[in-house]
């Protein structure tokens, strides 16, 4: 496979679930984003990692967890969402972590929280 | 000063016609603009990207002009295609801030 790929696809848990998102860059790079897609609002930037270490949390609350164990895989785990967590979620990587590179997406996890 | 406002939120366009959605920024230490394009079920790609250093960028029948004394910029379709439909997000990167995103046009292009 090439590019960036996500598992599942799509999610439905309940509020008091465990789940984990899976990202997985083919693309040699040394920074990997998650990112969360609501309707009518801005990609919400979630995380950094740049070289496995998380260079940016921005203020996300604790029920998200990320896990980098390598600069190609990263995961996003879940735990007690709360329906307005529902959304989608884009997982990206770049080259380096500077503001010119490209970013490369993934197709994103559909989670719906009940 | 973070935010990078978008407008319109949707857009139709009859085929053979121009697009142009429109993007507006505070900060000014933003120094790199790229537009994305987002299919249903993909993610966004980039589709063009510009530096402040120039007014105006080109490639096939996207056009990103900018206006960097009003802090505004815009992607121009011409030809519209019925391929084209899909959703188009600018954004804006550069200092302590990376990637900030705007809220998103879908396009419409009418056959």
């Amino acid at each position: 496979e090439t590019g960036v790929t996500q598992t599942p696809r799509h999610l439905v848990m309940g509020m008091t679930n465990k789940k984990s998102l899976k990202c997985e860059q083919h693309l040699g790079h040394n920074a990997m984003y998650w990112y969360k897609q609501s309707a009518k609002k801005p990609l919400e930037l979630m995380f950094v990692y740049n070289f496995k270490e998380q260079t940016e949390n921005n203020s996300v609350p604790s029920r998200f967890s990320p896990e980098c164990p390598n600069s190609s895989h990263l995961f996003l785990h879940l735990h007690t969402l709360q329906p307005e967590d529902s959304a989608l979620y884009l997982c990206a990587s770049s080259q380096e972590f500077v503001s010119f590179d490209t970013q490369y997406f993934g197709p994103g996890t559909r989670l719906t929280v009940l | 000063q973070q935010q990078v406002k978008q407008s319109p939120q949707s857009l139709i366009v009859q085929k053979g016609g121009i697009s142009i959605i429109n993007c507006a920024y505070e900060n000014t230490a933003f120094d790199y603009f790229p537009w994305y394009q987002q299919f249903p079920g993909k993610g966004p790609a980039l589709l063009i990207a510009i530096r402040p250093d120039v007014s105006e960028k080109k490639e096939g029948r996207f056009t990103i002009s900018f206006n960097k004394s009003a802090k505004q910029f815009s992607l121009h379709i011409m030809d519209s295609q019925p391929g084209d439909s899909a959703t188009y997000f600018c954004a804006a990167s550069g200092g302590t801030y990376k990637y900030i995103f705007g809220t998103g046009t879908r396009l419409k292009v009418l056959a």
